[in-house]
């Protein structure tokens, strides 16, 4: 069974500063690596994806993950943080038919 | 704006009822997907069709139904409503199966509140 983690429930961070948000995975096969941020009262919209191939993924809004397989890992990155970024983010594992399944997210506070 | 349509935004109803939450995809995916989002459970896959086939199944209830229209639209269908079906429906969609390289749009999402 496939399963994600994220073992940060919350994060604050000051303005400017860089953002690291960790997520581990349980997958039986290649898996397809996904992170999603939902602002309040929003859907979720989609930063970045891993499917194959370089292991250091450009996303859109400056954000960047690493798939670290011996480590089975996927976590977020951005070096400077902006007070747009407030929201939560959620790290998700595929299968090969786009079943999804999420981490419980991670709620990011930037304070001025 | 991802460009899929849920609709109602809100809907508020007692327990017992039923209730029919409506998604259209974007224009030419052919993959709609429903998800469950409450704060216990967290963001929970419920059922996929596929170009009007179910294609996959997740955590769905028996009283809970989807299906998918010719026109590719879908309904998610909750019947027997409880207190804790209160959450945030998701609909989302995708041009075709991730072997293509495709990613998943998500709608905003229906608010049901049971009381």
């Amino acid at each position: 069974a496939q399963s994600v983690t994220q073992p940060d429930i919350h994060i604050t961070v000051s303005e400017g500063a860089s953002l690291e948000l960790r997520c581990n995975y349980s997958y039986g096969a290649t898996p397809y690596l996904f992170w999603y941020v939902q602002s309040p009262g929003q859907g979720l919209q989609l930063l970045l994806k891993y499917f194959s191939g370089d292991t250091l993924v450009q996303g859109i809004k400056g954000f960047e993950a690493e798939f670290k397989r011996s480590q089975s890992s996927f976590n977020l990155r951005k070096p400077s943080v902006h007070w747009s970024d407030a929201a939560e983010y959620f790290c998700a594992v595929g299968s090969n038919d786009y079943k999804l399944s999420f981490g419980a997210g991670t709620t990011v506070t930037v304070r001025a | 704006d991802s460009g899929v349509t849920q609709t109602p935004k809100h809907l508020i109803t007692a327990t017992g009822q039923r209730v029919t939450l409506r998604c259209s995809p974007r224009s030419g995916d052919l993959s709609v997907y429903w998800y469950q989002q409450s704060l216990d459970q967290g963001l929970q896959f419920l059922i996929q069709y596929y170009n009007g086939e179910e294609r996959a199944k997740g955590n769905i209830l028996e009283r809970f139904s989807a299906q998918q229209f010719p026109d590719l639209h879908s309904e998610l269908n909750l019947s027997s409503l409880e207190l804790g079906d209160s959450a945030l429906y998701f609909c989302a969609s995708s041009a075709g199966l991730s072997e293509a390289g495709t990613e998943a749009f998500f709608g905003q999402g229906t608010r049901l509140t049971v009381v």
